[in-house]
């Protein structure tokens, strides 16, 4: 069946650029009518949308992050990556990659925590 | 954008209890809503998406009602392994995915 796993550093230093991938096995990022997608959840908070990259490649990120966010596709590693872009403490979150499948985000990768610290 | 408010914030029950948790959206969302369970240091789990409909392989006493801007999840006989907190998320709008703030049930 189709997993995901999150990869990338845990620390990184405040107004530097987060950069984290996901590795999707089982299936490809190319097929299906798939969004992958980046959500992210602050310590004892709830869930926030980050944005999405269609299964064709278009992106669409959350209004309130969109001046930050880069999502993208490497298509020979099957795999899709996060960048985030002049981080402060407020980005410091738990960050999961997620296979959005007709709205319905059924398929979670385990989450990579990030924090933003000097 | 469509904003989601869930209520109550937080809830005590104990095993066997019937808990009801609600979820209300900012405009009419017709049945586009989901719920998710995430129990503590994991990803959230599908529950219930089209308002009512159970995900595979989800216990039957999870039930979700609600139309337009009101929905209800509904746990009938809590298990121990319930003790979660519980989001909504609407499925209605274009992108961002909007999810409420959650509803943590703890143990009484």
């Amino acid at each position: 069946q189709v997993q995901l796993q999150e990869s990338g550093p845990g620390l990184v230093k405040p107004s530097q650029t987060l950069s984290l991938t996901c590795v999707v096995s089982g299936g490809s990022i190319s097929s299906g009518d798939y969004y992958w997608t980046w959500i992210r959840q602050q310590p004892g908070k709830g869930l926030e949308w980050i944005g999405h990259m269609y299964y064709s490649g278009s992106t669409y990120y959350n209004p309130s992050l969109k001046t930050r966010v880069a999502i993208s596709a490497d298509r020979s590693k099957n795999q899709f990556s996060l960048n985030l872009s002049s981080v402060t403490a407020a980005d410091t979150a738990m960050y999961y990659c997620v296979r959005d499948r007709s709205r319905l985000f059924d398929i979670w990768g385990q989450g990579t925590m990030v924090t933003v610290s000097s | 954008d469509i904003q989601m408010t869930q209520s109550p914030f937080s809830l005590s029950a104990s095993v066997g209890d019937r808990v009801t948790i609600t979820c209300r959206a900012s405009q009419s969302i017709a049945s586009y809503l989901s719920w998710y369970q995430q129990k503590p240091g994991k990803a959230p789990n599908l529950l219930i998406y089209a308002a009512s409909s159970l995900q595979s392989g989800v216990p039957s006493r999870f039930s979700g009602s609600g139309s337009g801007t009101d929905f209800t999840l509904t746990i009938t006989s809590l298990q121990p392994e319930d003790f979660a907190t519980y989001y909504c998320q609407q499925t209605y709008s274009s992108p961002p995915r909007t999810f409420g703030g959650g509803t943590k049930v703890e143990i009484k």
